[in-house]
């Protein structure tokens, strides 16, 4: 069974610029998270969603950050435009019935 | 504020030994799980405890958790050079009906061969 797998593993770009992040989470995983792991500090949720409806977005920090989960399916996180601070590792998870959270390998951004 | 907060940030340990890593908490939680990352890597399922145990083992891992002092401990026994990682608790809070968790900061371990 394929796990939770993100796209692209690593992304350089220019302040100002847009990026979009893709999270295919585990087949039939009905709730999907993302996180953020800023250098050296915490892994902070950004948001949650239950199939394709936004549960919990309190830690989204602004609206640079729009996220979409079209279908209930993969999901898309975009930063437009990016800034210096939004440097780190996206993480995203998805959970079934079990409760346990199974991430994916992360995207490293860095904004420059 | 943090809710969940692990002690040591780093430790360095020779192959074979113990590694033990602290996590304390600051609200009532509905489980405690430990993750480890290998740099570079995505975050690792190890281990999750639920508010009602105290503790759990799953090979060389050994958690305890103790809800009355908010944490808990995770103990790695005879440790190896592929342990090295960085290790978080994750904490999922009682009254959250999204389920999602709350992570610390972790421990970075080193062990030595």
């Amino acid at each position: 069974e394929a796990g939770v797998t993100q796209f692209p593993s690593h992304s350089v770009i220019e302040k100002g610029q847009t990026v979009t992040l893709r999270c295919d989470p585990i087949s039939g995983h009905d709730n999907l998270y993302w996180y953020r792991r800023v250098m050296g500090k915490e892994i902070k949720f950004l948001l949650h969603f239950v199939k394709e409806s936004k549960q919990d977005e309190s830690g989204m920090p602004n609206n640079r950050f729009l996220a979409e989960r079209t279908g209930g399916t993969y999901s898309t996180l975009k930063v437009q435009p990016a800034e210096l601070e939004d440097s780190g590792v996206y993480f995203c998870a998805s959970t079934g019935w079990t409760g346990e959270a199974f991430f994916g390998q992360g995207t490293r951004l860095t904004v420059v | 504020s943090q809710q969940g907060e692990e002690d040591p940030q780093a430790l360095s340990i020779q192959e074979g030994e113990n590694a033990t890593m602290n996590c304390s908490y600051k609200t009532s939680i509905n489980n405690l799980q430990w993750y480890r990352q290998n740099s570079g890597r995505g975050l690792v399922h190890l281990i999750l405890i639920r508010s009602n145990e105290r503790e759990k083992h799953s090979g060389r891992l050994r958690v305890t958790l103790d809800t009355s002092k908010k944490s808990s401990s995770l103990l790695i026994t005879a440790s190896r050079a592929a342990d090295t990682a960085s290790y978080f608790c994750a904490t999922r809070l009682s009254m959250d009906s999204s389920y999602k968790l709350i992570f610390g900061s972790g421990t970075r371990l080193l062990v030595r061969p």
